[in-house]
């Protein structure tokens, strides 16, 4: 079946520093990839998405793309902020599944 | 535009007991789910409603849980008896359709805790 894996968390970085935080998948077809972002205290937001091959999602600074050679949807961003300290999931779809990995707990210290 | 609210926040039982969430999802949207979330792992999905009809239930435990959503609106999620692992944040999300490109928009989730 489908499955998302993300790499283990926590993650700790210094504010202006560069993030990744990978994620590979494994389903048949073309699914859409997603990222989605959980502050704390509130729900699940989507933060970007890819729906198709070498596509490039960005927002709010973070970008990633779908690579489908390798199956994976990477995040990353340039200079973090201690405002982006959250938990990321990396998400696929097909057809009408949703399939979330894990998720990576993101520290940002100033 | 109102978004996914879900009611209880926060909720302690004891186990052997009932419990139901409700969510009321964002008005005209289709597909409703319900995710599970245990500390330290990724939503999993329990069900899956297209309108008033379920999609996916796969990974529902029927002995224990069940949801409807009647008229293709808000949808109840109950358990009965509760168990200690069914602690957890359980997720209510809906979105427009099902296709590739759409999002689903989650609610604060409902806290379980099972003593």
């Amino acid at each position: 079946g489908d499955s998302v894996t993300q790499m283990e968390g926590p993650v700790t970085l210094s504010e202006e520093a560069f993030l990744t935080i990978n994620c590979t998948y494994t389903a048949t077809g073309y699914p859409s990839l997603f990222w989605y972002v959980q502050y704390p205290g509130e729900g699940l937001q989507l933060l970007l998405k890819a729906t198709k091959a070498d596509d490039k999602g960005s927002n709010k600074g973070f970008e990633a793309t779908y690579r489908k050679e390798t199956t994976s949807f990477h995040l990353e961003k340039g200079s973090v902020q201690v405002s982006d300290s959250a938990v990321y999931f990396c998400a696929l779809r097909r057809g009408e599944k949703l399939t979330f990995g894990t998720g990576t707990r993101l520290t940002i210290i100033p | 535009e109102a978004g996914v609210a879900q009611s209880p926040r926060y909720k302690i039982i004891e186990k052997r007991q009932s419990v139901a969430f409700w969510c009321n999802p964002i008005s005209g949207h289709a597909t409703l789910y319900w995710y599970q979330q245990i500390l330290g792992q990724g939503p999993k999905l329990l069900i899956q409603f297209q309108n008033n009809g379920v999609v996916d239930d796969s990974q529902l435990p029927k002995d224990r849980f069940s949801a409807e959503r009647l008229k293709g609106v808000d949808s109840t999620l109950k358990i009965q008896p509760a168990k200690l692992e069914d602690s957890a944040v359980y997720l209510c999300a809906s979105s427009p359709g099902t296709g590739a490109n759409t999002e689903a928009f989650f609610g604060q989730g409902t806290r379980l805790t099972v003593v």
